[in-house]
């Protein structure tokens, strides 16, 4: 069974920094892509970043470019959110995305999703 | 990048059929794969529909998915509805470096 949990959330000042983890089981991660996706609250949601199986290709929205760095460790099946420089419009729960398929390079869509980790950007 | 425009909200009667569509900013509907997602409030979305047309295991054959290149939009179609259809509803796309979802739209089952 595919499961997929979420860490990391929390109150943040605006300015600073917080890391999101992803702890995936239940499928070979390596071989997939994984995504961060959010959702404001009462929002819609928006897609972050992904980043591909082996981690040589990362993908970011427009919106955090340069502030947040999607990173993982094969070796102990986790995906990392490394979020700097954060917003008071950053504030959302932040979901981890499994992508269907298997050797995929980009991020298409995602197959299972987290339960989610609320961060709060607030002074 | 492209936009997916969604209606904000939609409303029907228990056991009639709703249509919920997806409409592409530019580009080609069909040039990559639509999928919809269903979120019911305080959870995390699940699939409904993907590859434009196709369900996963375990949801009803209610939900059916399409795509229309004329009006260059997605969608999706839950007939016999149930209450507990009630839920957001987001459209999502993907070109070759970034995913994009539609606005989500609120189905409202009474």
């Amino acid at each position: 069974e595919v499961q997929l949990l979420e860490s990391g959330g929390g109150l943040v000042q605006p300015g600073g920094s917080l890391r999101l983890s992803c702890a995936a089981s239940g499928f070979t991660f390596s071989s997939y892509v994984m995504s961060w996706v959010r959702q404001a609250p009462g929002k819609g949601l928006e897609w972050v970043s992904a980043i591909s199986g082996s981690g040589y290709r990362t993908y970011y929205a427009d919106s955090v470019k340069g502030r947040f760095t999607v990173s993982r460790d094969n070796s102990k099946n986790t995906l990392y959110l490394q979020m700097n420089n954060l917003r008071a419009e950053d504030t959302a729960t932040y979901y981890c995305a499994k992508d269907p398929y298997y050797g995929g390079e980009m991020p298409t869509m995602g197959d299972y999703w987290g339960q989610g980790t609320l961060v709060t950007v607030s002074s | 990048n492209f936009m997916l425009t969604q209606p904000q909200s939609v409303s029907e009667s228990p056991g009639k059929t709703v249509t919920i569509s997806c409409t592409r900013s530019s580009g080609s509907i069909a040039r990559n794969y639509v999928q919809w997602y269903q979120q019911r409030p305080g959870s995390s979305p699940t699939t409904v529909i993907y590859e434009d047309n196709q369900r996963p295991s375990g949801v009803p054959d209610r939900f059916s998915g399409s795509i229309d290149s004329s009006s260059n939009s997605a969608s999706l179609k839950i007939s016999g509805l149930k209450t507990e259809d009630e839920a957001d509803y987001y459209c999502q796309s993907y070109d070759s470096s970034n995913q994009v979802f539609g606005g989500g739209t609120k189905l409202t089952v009474l």
